[in-house]
């Protein structure tokens, strides 16, 4: 089973500020890794898939990185509607999702 | 605009079985490209995934839960459908159902369902 774990836990951030989340697998995931966002009372929303692609709709200012084991999300500039929670997913070996980092305001 | 309604009791007994059925509506289970799935996230924890389907049949499960699940698929009603047995109170959880677009090189759930509330209690 591959294990994704997320770093930090929580991210206390000013609107404005820039965002650099971090996942990391246990073992290589290749590039099937996504990013959701989920705030309160909602489903999650797909942000990026294979790494580095934003899904439909999604902000320039969301983008993704990195390879193997080790990936980041970075928000540029956040937004008040930004201030989340955040998981990884790997799809290389079945699904799973990271424990999710919180993004709140400082 | 694809929208998927999951359904079921919101409360089981333990040792009971958890049933939920997500209709599809403005799409097709049918299309082959796409896999359709349940995800649970107890209250104030993560989410996990629990399985996926493929119209044709071919299912995959979380092999933690394996021996307690099976997820089916009615084309004829455009919908799919969850069974978990045995349930306990870590079984508590909201259960979202999900259809896995094929997107860039993968499956990834691109829908979600809005999510039910299922509690295991006496």
């Amino acid at each position: 089973e591959i294990v994704l774990t997320q770093s930090p836990a929580t991210l206390s951030l000013s609107p404005g500020d820039r965002a650099t989340l971090s996942c990391r697998a246990s073992q290589s995931v290749s590039n099937y890794l996504a990013w959701y966002q989920q705030k309160p009372g909602q489903a999650p929303r797909l942000l990026i898939y294979d790494v580095s692609n934003r899904a439909t709709g999604i902000p320039a200012r969301f983008s993704g990185s990195g390879s193997g084991t080790d990936f980041t999300l970075t928000i540029s500039s956040l937004e008040p509607e930004d201030f989340a929670v955040y998981y990884c997913l790997q799809r290389s070996n079945w699904h799973t999702f990271g424990p999710g980092t919180k993004v709140d305001i400082k | 605009q694809l929208h998927l309604q999951g359904s079921g009791p919101g409360l089981v007994k333990p040792s009971e079985t958890l049933s939920l059925t997500c209709a599809v509506s403005g799409g097709s289970v049918t299309s082959n490209s796409l896999y359709w799935g349940w995800i649970r996230q107890p209250p104030g924890k993560g989410l996990e995934w629990i399985a996926s389907i493929h119209f044709s049949g071919t299912t995959y499960y979380n092999p933690s839960l394996k021996s307690r699940v099976t997820i089916s698929v009615d084309t004829s009603s455009n919908q799919f459908s969850l069974k978990l047995t045995s349930v306990t109170a870590a079984d508590t959880a909201v259960y979202y159902c999900g259809r896995e677009g094929f997107v860039g090189t993968a499956n990834y759930f691109d829908y979600w369902g809005q999510g039910a509330l299922v509690t295991v209690s006496s």
